[in-house]
């Protein structure tokens, strides 16, 4: 069964205190992993796409990677207005629909 | 507008009555999608319209949900006979390449 599974569930960090975020994931054949933004209140909003494993995407203070079987998005030097909850996902084996994991919610404080 | 709308916003019902929550995509997204959110879990997939394909329907939780694409835009989610434990957030999605979903701001369903 194709699974996500995100860590840790909460992250605090202090202004500039660099760190990451990871994603487990199971998949028969991976057709991609995704991550998302979402702020309270509104719908999830698309980040980065990694297809093969040593791939990396950089966004600002966000840097997404990818192995065989997780992904890591690194937050470095993150600012309050990076507080969000980041879900990452893998695209189903049918490709028609996106697994998502329950989220890392972060919280930057100044 | 260049987003996905989805109405209502907010919506509280009695248990035992029939919802339905509309969904407006991307001007032309092929895809379109329905996920439910609800507190502290993740998003679970609902259902996923792609053109005139037949839908795939998997994620339905029960026979009390169902949902339609006209003319392969606007796309309603219908709940009948809602029950307390259909309470969450609904959100609607649409792309036009895999995984590159752009989600509307969801309807808030409340069942009494």
């Amino acid at each position: 069964e194709d699974q996500v599974t995100q860590s840790p569930e909460a992250l605090r960090l202090q202004e500039g205190e660099s760190s990451s975020l990871n994603c487990s994931y199971t998949v028969s054949g991976l057709r991609g992993l995704f991550w998302y933004r979402q702020d309270p209140g509104k719908g999830p909003e698309f980040l980065f796409t990694l297809y093969s494993a040593g791939e990396e995407k950089e966004k600002e203070r966000l840097k997404a990677t990818l192995t065989k079987k997780e992904s890591f998005l690194h937050i470095t030097a993150p600012k309050p207005e990076d507080s969000a909850t980041y879900l990452c996902a893998v695209a189903n084996q049918a490709g028609t629909a996106l697994i998502f994991g329950k989220g890392t919610t972060l919280s930057v404080s100044s | 507008g260049a987003g996905v709308s989805q109405s209502p916003s907010n919506k509280v019902t009695e248990k035992g009555k029939d919802v339905e929550l509309r969904c407006d995509p991307i001007s032309g997204h092929t895809a379109l999608y329905w996920y439910r959110q609800s507190l502290g879990q993740g998003l679970e997939f609902l259902i996923y319209f792609q053109g005139n394909s037949a839908p795939d329907k998997s994620g339905l939780p029960s026979d009390r949900f169902s949902a339609e694409r006209t003319g392969g835009s606007v796309s309603t989610l219908t709940i009948q006979r809602t029950q307390q434990e259909d309470s969450a957030v609904y959100l609607c999605a649409s792309s036009l390449e895999v995984g590159e979903l752009f989600f509307g701001e969801g309807s808030r369903l409340t069942v009494l």
